[in-house]
This record gives C-alpha cells, structure tokens and sequence, in this order.
C-alpha cells in the first residue's frame, strides 16, 4: 500500500540553525501539506501546496518557513532560523484526485531546537 | 471559539467495552474525518463522513454526524488494547473545496486496559 514517508524521524539542532524537513508523498498525489503538533497540543496546519506553488498558509507559516518540490517525489519543509518554539513534531499529507478530501499523512518528524 | 472540540479529553476503559468520543464543531461542513495517533507516532485516517450522511459504519467503528447539533461521534465497539491511542477529529474549510487544509480537534486520549 502507498505510504507518505519522511525523514529524519527525529532532528535535534541548535536555537537559530536552518533546518530541513524532508517528506516524499505518495506518486500521483496533487496536493501536498505541512503540519505541526507540539508537544500534547492540537495538530496544527501550516501550509498547503498544489502545482508547484503554495495554496494556503497560516499564521504560524512566517518568512522563516518555506516549502519547495524540489523534483517529481520530494516535498520539503525548510526553517531558516530555528526558534525554541519551533519543536514539535512535524508532519507531510499528500492527497490524491481518488479520495475526497481524504489526506494522508507521513509518520512524522520530531524536530527538537536546543 | 475552535472548530473540532473532542470530548471526552481523556477515556479509560477495560478490554471488550465500547468506547464513544464526541466531537463538536462550529462552522457548517462538507465533511467530517477521525483520525487515530499512536503515542508518538503519524496520523492514520479511520473514517470520512459527509454532510449529507447520518451515520457510517467500518469494522468495530461507527461514526454518527447530526449537522444540527454540529457534532459528531465515534464509537469504538469491543475495545482492545491495540485500540489504545489518541482520536481526533478534523474538518476541512467551511463550504471550500475538497483539497484545503484540516482543522483538528484537541483529541481524546483513549486507554484500554487488557
């Protein structure tokens, strides 16, 4: 069965380090996404992605963040300077055409800023 | 005011009880999604439930929705331990297409004990 996969599982970096997360969704999927969860807190949306340009963000998605399909499979996440408030875990949905509105989302990266 | 507010925050039953978690939202929908997260771990979708449908079964899960009331539930039918994890809800934007973002609910914390 087709998977959304991430890497790394876990990043730890130091407060004002650019970061890169890394997701490869699932082939022929469209639409791409970024969300985030910090620690016991609700999943949060941060950005939407749809042919080769952003659809929608939020407020958390600032100047620090940037998105990019850097070829056909994968779908980054970059923060340029990283913040304490920034750790949380990290996760990449794709959806496809096939399943209204359904999203499916990687296994997550848990980004740690010291 | 947050559109998905789960309740109860947390539940904790034995194996072979049924487990129901309700989920209240605040702006009309086109649909209504449950999500299961394993401590820890990625997001695995459970069940879509469109407006327009009352109630939806799959495996040991049914899903009710009653627009009036703007509330969902999901009930979890002869618990096992495996069924331990946290259950959210999440909408997709008021009237917008199939393809936006999710908003998520705080979730419950669901505990069976063996």
């Amino acid at each position: 069965e087709p998977e959304v996969t991430q890497t790394p599982s876990h990043q730890v970096t130091q407060m004002g380090q650019e970061v890169i997360l890394r997701c490869v969704p699932i082939s022929n999927h469209l639409y791409f996404y970024w969300y985030r969860q910090i620690l016991g807190q609700k999943v949060e949306f941060l950005v939407s992605f749809y042919n080769n340009e952003i659809s929608e963000k939020s407020e958390i998605f600032d100047d620090q963040f940037s998105v990019e399909r850097p070829d056909g499979s994968n779908f980054t996440l970059k923060i340029r300077s990283t913040k304490l408030e920034d750790s949380a875990m990290y996760f990449c949905a794709s959806l496809g055409l096939a399943f209204y509105n359904e999203q499916f989302f990687g296994p997550g990266t848990r980004l740690t800023v010291l | 005011s947050q559109q998905g507010e789960e309740d109860p925050q947390a539940l904790s039953i034995q194996e072979g009880e049924n487990a129901t978690m309700n989920c209240s939202y605040k702006t009309s929908i086109n649909n209504l999604q449950w999500y299961r997260q394993n401590s820890g771990r990625g997001l695995v979708h459970l069940i879509l439930i469109r407006s327009n449908e009352r109630e939806k079964h799959s495996g040991r899960l049914r899903v009710t929705l009653d627009t009036s009331k703007k509330s969902s539930s999901l009930l979890i039918t002869a618990s096992r331990a495996a069924d331990t994890a946290s259950y959210f809800c999440a909408t997709p934007p008021a009237g917008g297409t199939s393809y936006g973002k999710l908003t998520f609910g705080q979730g419950t914390i669901l505990t069976v004990h063996p």
